[in-house]
């Protein structure tokens, strides 16, 4: 059974600094996908990782993915309030459409 | 882009009730997706469809079903609501091939009283 592990799931941070969150899974996979969701709302797409040493950016936030470590990494760079929401990590199953998502991460950032 | 649309926002039924959650996607999707999500607990997927009627168990199918007689539309059916199924329902599709992105309606906060 595919497990994914996101840390941490809380994260507080100020205005400018940076930081990491981790996405670990448990079973061989080479598709991972980042979401981002606001209070209340649905859930959007920010990355899509298809295979090893995939690093994609957007704005402030970088994606990478380690297929043989099974980690990704969702890097923030002086982050901003705008920021704040939580982020989840979701793994595709090696076989079908499935996908298993992490606990997700609560981000705020203070000014 | 896009569009995958859920028939509530909001909906507030009683206990024992029967009800019907809907959701449409507007890009010839195969694969449908029902969630539900709760404080704590992530996302948990219930169904899935990769075609016309055509449908597999998730992690906590109890208590629910789904019907697809359409490509585009993925219904999800409480057979008699109980408090418990209180929650946010999300929807989502994705293709086939290429990269199984799925791809998330706005969601609908079903509220059993």
């Amino acid at each position: 059974e595919l497990k994914v592990e996101q840390n941490p799931l809380f994260l507080s941070m100020q205005e400018g600094k940076n930081y990491t969150i981790y996405c670990n899974y448990s079973t061989t996979s080479d598709r991972l996908y980042w979401y981002r969701q606001d209070p209340g709302k649905s859930l959007e797409s920010l990355f899509v990782l298809l295979s090893n040493g995939a690093v994609k950016q957007e704005g402030r936030l970088m994606a990478s993915l380690d297929t043989k470590a099974r980690l990704s990494t969702l890097h923030i760079t002086a982050a901003v309030h705008d920021l704040s929401a939580t982020y989840f990590c979701a793994v595709q199953e090696t076989s079908g459409s499935r996908l298993t998502f992490g606990e997700g991460t609560q981000l705020t950032v203070n000014p | 882009d896009v569009k995958v649309t859920q028939s509530s926002r909001y909906l507030v039924k009683r206990t024992g009730e029967k009800v019907f959650l809907e959701c449409v996607q507007d890009m010839d999707h195969e694969n449908m997706f029902w969630y539900r999500q709760d404080p704590g607990l992530g996302l948990r997927l219930i169904y899935f469809s990769y075609d016309v009627k055509m449908k597999e168990k998730g992690d906590i199918p109890e208590g629910y079903s789904v019907s697809r007689e359409k490509k585009e539309r993925f219904s999800l059916i409480l057979e008699s609501a109980s408090t418990n199924q209180t929650s946010m329902y999300l929807c989502a599709s994705s293709l086939w091939t290429a990269d199984y992105e799925q791809y998330f309606g706005p969601g609908t906060r079903l509220t059993v009283t």
